[in-house]
């Protein structure tokens, strides 16, 4: 099965750098998605990792080291607008189409 | 504009009566999908559908029913046998079904109150 492991909450100046951790197991790594939500909204996506490195778009990165089951999203330039919950979500098994969702973490930015 | 839709926004029921929450895309995806979502928790995979005619149960299914009569609507209905059913409910999709590369488009999400 799946599991997957994020901090709850945290807590970060505007302006500032926050990463947010995720790690994971599964059976037969199929990439990792990470999410965002603002409360009481969908889910967005945000990027997807399926190599080892970090994929750069805009304000936000994505990192991803398979060997070590870790991932962890990078959100530079912090804006008021960046308080939402974050969701680390990987397929659920080799071949799945269906998606394992972390429980998220919830970002506060405080000016 | 495509997108997923679902309605109502909030839905207020009383104890014991059944609730049927719709969900409408038209993105022409194959797979639909229907989450839970508690305060402090996840997303909860409650169903999901491949194609027309055809359904799963996912991890939390006791108490719900769907049908996938149409590719483009899979209508959720939470029963009386559902025991806690005030959530949140997301209704998503996605087009590929063979590739790892599967990005969910979510719903507005209706947000029920059992009284």
């Amino acid at each position: 099965g799946q599991n997957i492991d994020q901090p709850t909450e945290m807590t970060a100046t505007e302006g500032a750098i926050v990463q947010i951790n995720c790690t994971y197991q599964t059976s037969g790594f199929n990439g990792l998605f990470w999410y965002q939500q603002h409360a009481g909204e969908a889910p967005t996506f945000l990027s997807y990792n399926v190599l080892d490195g970090l994929e750069e778009k805009g304000r936000f990165s994505s990192f991803l080291s398979r060997s070590k089951g870790y991932s962890y999203l990078l959100l530079k330039e912090l804006q008021m607008k960046d308080s939402a919950s974050y969701l680390c979500a990987v397929p659920s098994g080799a071949g799945s189409y269906q998606l394992t969702f972390g429980k998220g973490t919830k970002l506060s930015v405080i000016p | 504009d495509g997108g997923i839709t679902q309605s109502p926004k909030y839905l207020f029921r009383k104890e014991g009566q059944n609730v049927t929450l719709s969900c409408e895309q038209n993105l022409n995806h194959d797979a639909m999908y229907w989450y839970r979502q508690d305060p402090g928790q996840g997303l909860r995979l409650i169903y999901y559908s491949q194609i027309v005619n055809d359904f799963q149960k996912g991890d939390i299914a006791e108490g719900y029913s769907v049908s996938r009569e149409k590719k483009e609507s899979f209508p959720l209905t939470v029963t009386s046998a559902q025991k806690n059913p005030t959530a949140f409910y997301l209704c998503a999709s996605s087009a590929e079904t063979w590739s790892s590369y599967n990005e969910q488009f979510f719903g507005p999400g209706t947000r029920l109150t059992v009284l």
